[in-house]
């Protein structure tokens, strides 16, 4: 059985480029978790989704960030025109809603802008 | 502001000690709680979830939950080298919302 997918697992940009990372969640969980985590910080929620809608996004920067979860195909976060800032390890999260609601990580996907 | 604050270390325990790790949190109406472990430059791995107060075993570890103090803590007995790694801690808030609030995490570091 599968856990949380996420590639790529490192991807190396330019400032100023785009950055897509793709999340597929454990076989049977419906809801995705994007959760951001700088260098020496704690894991910082970005946004919750389900299939086809954005829960709570409360956590994602309004600007160049943008994420969605599609009825078919992988969750994915969009970052357009990567600053140094963006800089970190991406881990997406996944869940089956359910009371108690333990959430699992993939093994994350690690942004570097240049 | 919905926090769960944790020590952030380091914790250096010898080999075979008993590792004390403690978390508390702001949000009283909290449900669910996690304990994940992360070793450096991989992602979190979920050790144990506690519902309920009272103290949860599996294997070396142990959960205690207090919710009147707004606490909950982690024991690892025995503790391993293998062991040494980032501690997080992590709670479901109330209000029906599902998505957890983490900690910074403890780091953990056991000696020989």
């Amino acid at each position: 059985n599968a856990g949380v997918m996420q590639n790529p697992r490192h991807l190396v940009r330019r400032r100023g480029q785009e950055a897509r990372l793709r999340c597929s969640p454990m076989k049977g969980h419906s809801h995705v978790y994007w959760y951001r985590q700088l260098p020496e910080e704690g894991l910082k929620f970005m946004v919750y989704l389900q299939k086809e809608n954005i829960i709570d996004e409360s956590g994602m920067p309004k600007e160049r960030f943008s994420a969605e979860f599609p009825k078919e195909g992988p969750s994915i976060l969009r970052i357009q025109q990567v600053v140094r800032g963006d800089s970190a390890a991406y881990f997406c999260a996944s869940s089956p809603g359910t009371d108690g609601n333990t959430i699992y990580f993939g093994e994350g996907s690690w942004l570097t802008v240049v | 502001q919905k926090e769960v604050e944790q020590n952030s270390g380091p914790l250096s325990v010898p080999e075979g000690a008993i590792a004390s790790l403690n978390c508390t949190y702001s949000d009283r109406g909290s449900q669910s709680f996690f304990w994940y472990r992360q070793y450096s430059g991989k992602s979190p791995e979920l050790i144990m979830f506690i519902y309920s107060n009272g103290d949860k075993e599996d294997g070396r570890f142990t959960a205690q939950l207090n919710k009147a103090s707004q606490y909950v803590s982690l024991l690892i007995r025995d503790s391993q080298p293998s062991d040494s790694a980032t501690y997080l801690c992590a709670v479901n808030p109330s209000g029906g919302s599902y998505i957890p609030t983490f900690g910074r995490g403890t780091s953990l570091i056991v000696h020989p």
